[in-house]
This record gives structure tokens, C-alpha cells and sequence, in this order.
């Protein structure tokens, strides 16, 4: 089956310094990535999304992941984190028999001033 | 993107009645929306795929008597949540199928009393 894994339940982060929130893949295949935030009591919005083509893509709101085959990684990045981009962050992956998709447990992004 | 609205985004019921959660694609037709489900500060889990004009797919270990389904039209997928119980208060989200990216709604926070 098609999943991701975020091996943190949290990341702290000075305003300012850049982020990353971790993301590893298995997949059969080539695999359809995804990056989502989720403020509390929200629904989901999408950042960016990996299907093919290059390996650094950017996304909303100043976030860019990377594609990194060798690794089975899909890290999400931002070069100067704000404090409103405290938030739940969710890795996905479409899964393989439909459009639905898999997500990690989640990382807690906290920035402090 | 595509809007993807969800209602109501809270609802507080007594044990044993049952809830309706409403999932309308505003400005598209959605042939196929998913149903998550959320536990506090845990992931989404995919609990069923709602099919317009069929029946819905339901995910390994989610009860389809419990958890009513219906998508009669193309722009509204309904999940009833019947006979409610506490162990059923959580975070439900819908999303669109298709294409290679979901629009979620906003998601509805049930609380069972």
C-alpha cells in the first residue's frame, strides 16, 4: 500500500530561521505526493503536490518541498518561517486504487517569536 | 481551486440520536467525494468513498449501518452519523476525488453527550 511516514510530532522554530518538516514515502510505482495544513478546527489546505516533473516544487504561501527519489523523502521547506505558520502539517499520498489519499500522523509546526 | 463546502462545522447531539453532515462541491460536480474521520490530534483516516448514484465504498472496520452514506446528486455527498455515541465524537471531513489534488472541506466537529 501506498504511505508516508513523518517521523516528528513536533517542530519548533524561531521566527525568521528557516523550517523542515520531515516526510518519507512508500510507494509501488511513481508516486503522487502531497503537503496539507490544517489550522485547528479547520479543514485541510493544500501547499503543493509532486507528480512528476522537477524535483523541487513550490507551493503556498512561501513553502516548497523536494522530490528526492533515493532517499524516498518528500521534505517540506521554507526559508523564513512566521509565527502564522504554526499549524498541524500533513504529509499524503494518493493511494494507489483511487483518488483518495494516505496521510502521515501529522507534524505540529510551532514558531515562536 | 475547486470550493468544497461543509455543514454544519460543529454539532453537539445527545447519545443515541443520529447527525447529518452535509458535503457540497460549489462549483464543480463530484462524481466521487472521500469521508475522513480524525481523532484528536491524530490523522485523518480515510472511512469511506462516496460514489454519485451508488453505493458507498467503506474502509475496513467502519460500519456502513452506522455511518450512512448517500450521494443522490452530483454536488451533494451526506454522511449520517445514526444512533450516536460518545466514541463517536471526532472530527469528520470530506474531499473531492479525482484529478491529482483534493479540496477538503472545512470539516464538522462532532461532540456526542
Amino acid at each position: 500500500a501506498q504511505s508516508v511516514a513523518q517521523p516528528e510530532d513536533q517542530v519548533n522554530v524561531a521566527e525568521g530561521n528557516p523550517l523542515t518538516v520531515k516526510c518519507t514515502y512508500s510507494v509501488s510505482g511513481n508516486p503522487y505526493l502531497f503537503w496539507y495544513v490544517q489550522y485547528p478546527n479547520r479543514g485541510l489546505q493544500f501547499l503543493l503536490k509532486y507528480i512528476t516533473g522537477d524535483n523541487l516544487v513550490k507551493g503556498s504561501y512561501g513553502f516548497e518541498a523536494e522530490f528526492n527519489k533515493s532517499q524516498t523523502s518528500f521534505h517540506l521547506k521554507k526559508p523564513s518561517a512566521l509565527v502564522s505558520d504554526s499549524a498541524l502539517y500533513f504529509c499524503a499520498v494518493r493511494d494507489i486504487t483511487g483518488y483518495a489519499l494516505n496521510f502521515g500522523k501529522g507534524t505540529s509546526l510551532l514558531v515562536t517569536p | 481551486g475547486a470550493v468544497v463546502s461543509q455543514h454544519p462545522s460543529w454539532v453537539i447531539c445527545k447519545s443515541g440520536t443520529s447527525v447529518k453532515i452535509e458535503c457540497r462541491s460549489l462549483d464543480f460536480q463530484a462524481t466521487t467525494m472521500f469521508w475522513y474521520r480524525q481523532f484528536p490530534k491524530q490523522s485523518l483516516m480515510l472511512m469511506a468513498t462516496s460514489n454519485e448514484g451508488s453505493k458507498a465504498t467503506y474502509e475496513q472496520g467502519v460500519e456502513k449501518d452506522k455511518f450512512l452514506i448517500n450521494h443522490a446528486s452530483l454536488t451533494l455527498s451526506t454522511l449520517t452519523v445514526t444512533s450516536a455515541h460518545p466514541e463517536d465524537s471526532s472530527f469528520y471531513i470530506c474531499s473531492t476525488g479525482g484529478g491529482t489534488e483534493a479540496f477538503f472541506g472545512q470539516g464538522t466537529r462532532l461532540t456526542v453527550v
